[in-house]
Formats: structure tokens, C-alpha cells, sequence
């Protein structure tokens, strides 16, 4: 169990740039989520998949933003021509939701890439 | 409108003794609880959990209490260490119900001196 990994750990930009990020879950974990962190805050949820199809997406997700698991392992998270608004920590979980012994709801988050906007 | 509720931002405890760390929550949906500590740089770690049909859970020198009319729950470490200084978040889901992202407050820095 080598633990939620995501690249890069941190990324500067320029506004208007593209911006991609990937996170590798924990290799049995079937859902995937992203959250977005900014300072002084709780992690905010962005969205989620179980497997490759995306369930659910937060109003925190403008058109910019994009997500995709094709495969049903890794995941990306694209932002398009980039704000100083988007400057945050972006944080990957991942969670199995059942297990012999009963569901787990316990979602395991990678370091994060942090995210600065010039 | 914030759903979970941190009210302490920071809180101090002289090692060996007990830190209590509090949250609220306001939707009556939540059945899920769990705690996370976080320390700078680093992505939050997962602590410890409880349902909403159970009123504590233990691990070691951490226990969560929740309270479903008060719509609290606490954490309590026991005996505080100097590595548990980290700022500790709460978090709610309606995950027995399906819905299973977390919604999480805005943390408590813990601070234990030594």
C-alpha cells in the first residue's frame, strides 16, 4: 500500500495558462475524489468518481475545470486559462466503499499540489 | 452557509493532559463523522470515524464523542503529546445514506507544549 500519490506537488503559472494535475489512488480504491484547500479554510469538494464514470460535480466546479478517470485508476484534474482565484492546495482522496467486515467511509488523501497563479 | 462548524481556531494544552477539540454541525443528514489531522504541506491524515448510530468511538489515545440532539461531537486526546501539535479538522457525511463526500470544517490548530 504505497498511499494516494499526486503530481506535481507544486505548480506556478502564469494567468490564462493551462494546468493539469494527476493523482494515483490507492490501488484498491475504487472512488476518487478531488477537494481544493485554500488557506484558512477546510477542504471543499470538487468532485467524485466511482471508477472511470464521474458521480457527482460541486458548483465549485466552473467550465474551466475538468476531471477525468478514463481507466478507473488515475486521475486528472485540467484547469483551463487560469485566475489568481484558483491559487490553492488541490487534494486528491481516494475510498473503498465496502469491505469484508462492513462499508468503509473513510477517505485517504495524497500531499496535494499546490497551485500558485502569478 | 457553513454546514460543520470549527469555532476554536487554536487551542493550547501542556503535555500529558487532555486536548478536547469541538465541532457542530447543522444538517440533520449527516450520518457519518470523522476527524483528520493535517500538518503543513502535507495532505490530511485520517484519525478516527464514527457513525451516527453509535455516541463514542476509541482508538488508543484518541475518542470521539457525538452528541446527535446537540448535533456536536468532540475529540478528545489523551494523554497529549508534542508531535500531535497539527491543525485538526472535522468532517460530516451522509455516506451510510450514499452521499459520500465530506463536508469539513475549518480546523483547530492544536498546540501541545511541552
Amino acid at each position: 500500500d504505497t498511499g494516494v500519490s499526486q503530481n506535481p506537488r507544486h505548480k506556478i503559472t502564469k494567468r490564462g495558462q493551462n494546468v493539469t494535475f494527476r493523482c494515483d489512488p490507492i490501488s484498491e480504491h475504487n472512488r476518487l475524489y478531488w477537494y481544493r484547500q485554500t488557506l484558512g479554510q477546510g477542504p471543499e469538494f470538487l468532485t467524485y468518481f466511482q471508477n472511470e464514470a464521474q458521480l457527482e460535480k460541486s458548483r465549485l466546479l466552473s467550465d474551466r475545470f475538468s476531471a477525468e478517470r478514463p481507466k478507473g485508476s488515475f486521475s486528472t484534474l485540467e484547469i483551463q486559462r487560469t485566475e489568481q482565484g484558483d491559487s490553492a492546495m488541490y487534494l486528491c482522496a481516494s475510498s473503498f466503499p465496502s469491505r469484508p467486515g462492513g462499508p468503509s467511509y473513510e477517505q485517504y488523501f495524497g500531499p496535494g499540489t499546490r497551485l500558485t497563479v502569478t | 452557509d457553513q454546514q460543520v462548524k470549527q469555532n476554536s481556531p487554536s487551542l493550547s494544552v501542556q503535555e500529558g493532559r487532555i486536548s478536547i477539540l469541538n465541532c457542530d454541525y447543522t444538517n440533520s443528514m449527516f450520518d457519518y463523522f470523522l476527524w483528520y489531522k493535517k500538518y503543513p504541506a502535507e495532505g490530511p491524515t485520517f484519525l478516527i470515524s464514527i457513525s451516527s448510530i453509535k455516541d463514542k468511538n476509541e482508538d488508543g489515545r484518541f475518542t470521539v464523542f457525538l452528541n446527535k440532539s446537540a448535533k456536536h461531537l468532540s475529540l478528545h486526546i489523551v494523554p497529549s503529546q508534542p508531535g500531535d501539535s497539527a491543525v485538526y479538522f472535522c468532517a460530516a457525511s451522509a455516506a451510510v445514506s450514499g452521499n459520500t463526500p465530506l463536508v469539513f470544517g475549518k480546523g483547530t490548530r492544536l498546540s501541545v507544549i511541552a
